[in-house]
């Protein structure tokens, strides 16, 4: 089973670039990886997704390098409102041809001023 | 466009008492999921249906049904609540089984069973 490991915490200040690093050893060939962002009392909201080498857009940097089991997401000159529970996953397959997303417990990044 | 709306968004129970949690989304996906969050835990999926006409159990589906009603809805029922199912409860929905596509989420339904 694909599983992910986060750090559970950062700290960061504002300003700063804030780099969260997952594990995924056992991921499939075919998978992608997946970042979600929730803030409290909020559902998860989708910030990026990639397969290989590096991804952009407007929120964020996903870093994936060769062997695919890591992943990096790169956030560029956090400010306060990026306080929030960053979550890495990849699909559980669960036999079939179906997949699970499963939730870990994330990284809550707390940004001080 | 609303996307995933839940309700309710409050809701408390006796214990042993039954409710459904409605779920629907507006923007044709074909797969849906509930998911549930304990208070400091990630979100653990119940159930999810990857396609119109069908459902599969999830990580925690004990004490759980569920039914997919057409393609914008899908419902989750509590026959008998219990304390240990106080939590918070999010839909979603996406526009095809859950793998390399984004998902959408509802606001969530706070429960609380005493």
């Amino acid at each position: 089973l694909a599983k992910t490991t986060q750090p559970i915490s950062m700290d960061s200040y504002e300003g700063q670039e804030v780099n969260i690093t997952c594990s995924h050893n056992n991921i499939a060939t075919n998978d992608y990886i997946t970042w979600y962002q929730q803030f409290p009392s909020q559902g998860p909201r989708f910030i990026i997704q990639g397969y290989k080498t590096k991804v952009t857009n407007e929120v964020a940097s996903l870093f994936i390098p060769a062997d695919r089991k890591s992943s990096t997401l790169s956030l560029p000159r956090v400010s306060l409102s990026d306080t929030a529970v960053y979550y890495c996953l990849v699909p559980i397959h669960s036999g079939a041809g179906s997949y699970q997303l499963t939730f870990g417990k994330g990284t809550k990044l707390s940004v001080i001023p | 466009n609303a996307g995933v709306t839940q309700t309710p968004k409050f809701q408390v129970l006796k214990t042993g008492q039954s409710m459904t949690l409605q779920c629907a989304q507006d923007m044709n996906h074909n797969s849906m999921y509930w998911y549930r969050q304990d208070p400091g835990m990630g979100l653990r999926l119940i159930y999810y249906s990857a396609s119109e006409g069908t459902t599969d159990k999830g990580e925690v589906p004990n004490g759980y049904n569920v039914s997919r009603l057409n393609k914008r809805e899908f419902s989750l029922r509590l026959e008998s609540a219990a304390p240990s199912q106080t939590s918070v409860y999010f839909c979603a929905s996406s526009e095809k089984q859950l793998m390399n596509t984004e998902a959408f989420f509802g606001q969530g339904t706070r429960l609380t069973v005493v």
